[in-house]
């Protein structure tokens, strides 16, 4: 099943801070970020597993919290380069396993004006 | 290093015509997918490859849809025949290693795709 992601469109200046969110109704196993750019094709940015916090790409961190089965993207300091559509991905937990497969959310729509 | 690999960049063809994409994934990367994505929503998958072996399929309607993957490595996509709800964008993506292995390593690198118009 799909995950939700909220909000749907966030607009910024540079150097504000965005939260994006990121809810299933299954048990996961990971989560997953990524952003595509208008045109282009979507890039990695982190996983989360069970908990852990990972700080993976520029000033961009995100949290996974297990029991409430969801996943949170934090933007701090925002530039002109963040805009564009953040998307998760959840990965089922089958009794602290996985599924092995990857159902992205509806995405998230963000644009950073100077 | 390259990156996945993908062609035609855009095709349009009539209802009921086929069309066939064609993907190579980065060297070395076992696990291959196959998204669709409409515009205005999240990639949804199609098919996974785990070398030359089909690990889900679960979504790919099978009636018009095929998929393959030669000797592990290349993979084509194919559609056949069209129909008006196929527009979309379809993005093949590779990994090092398949999901649920632990998370190093399983992210996916997603090619430019192929926007397919079908009127």
């Amino acid at each position: 099943q799909q995950p939700v992601q909220s909000p749907q469109a966030v607009i910024l200046r540079e150097g504000e801070d965005a939260v994006i969110n990121c809810s299933s109704s299954k048990a996961l196993y990971s989560v997953h970020w990524y952003r595509q750019k208008h045109g282009e094709a979507p890039v990695f940015l982190m996983i989360l597993l069970k908990g852990g916090e990972q700080k993976g790409h520029e000033k961009i961190s995100a949290s996974f919290n297990e029991k409430k089965q969801q996943s949170s993207l934090y933007l701090t300091a925002s530039q002109l380069s963040y805009s564009g559509t953040y998307f998760c991905g959840t990965e089922p937990n089958a009794g602290g396993t996985s599924y092995g497969k990857l159902t992205f959310g509806q995405g998230t729509i963000l644009t950073v004006h100077p | 290093e390259a990156g996945v690999a993908q062609s035609p960049r855009y095709k349009i063809i009539e209802k009921r015509q086929s069309v066939a994409f064609w993907c190579n994934p980065i060297s070395g990367h076992a696990t291959l997918y196959w998204y669709q994505q409409i515009l205005g929503q999240g990639p949804k998958l199609l098919i996974q490859f785990q070398n030359n072996g089909v690990v889900d399929d679960s979504q790919l309607p099978k009636d018009r849809f095929s998929a393959e993957r030669l000797k592990g490595v290349d993979s084509t996509l194919k559609i056949q025949p069209a129909k008006l709800e196929d527009s979309a964008v379809y993005l093949c993506a590779s990994s090092p290693r398949r999901l649920g292995t632990g998370g190093k390593n399983t992210e996916a690198f997603f090619g430019q795709g192929t926007r397919l118009t079908v009127v």
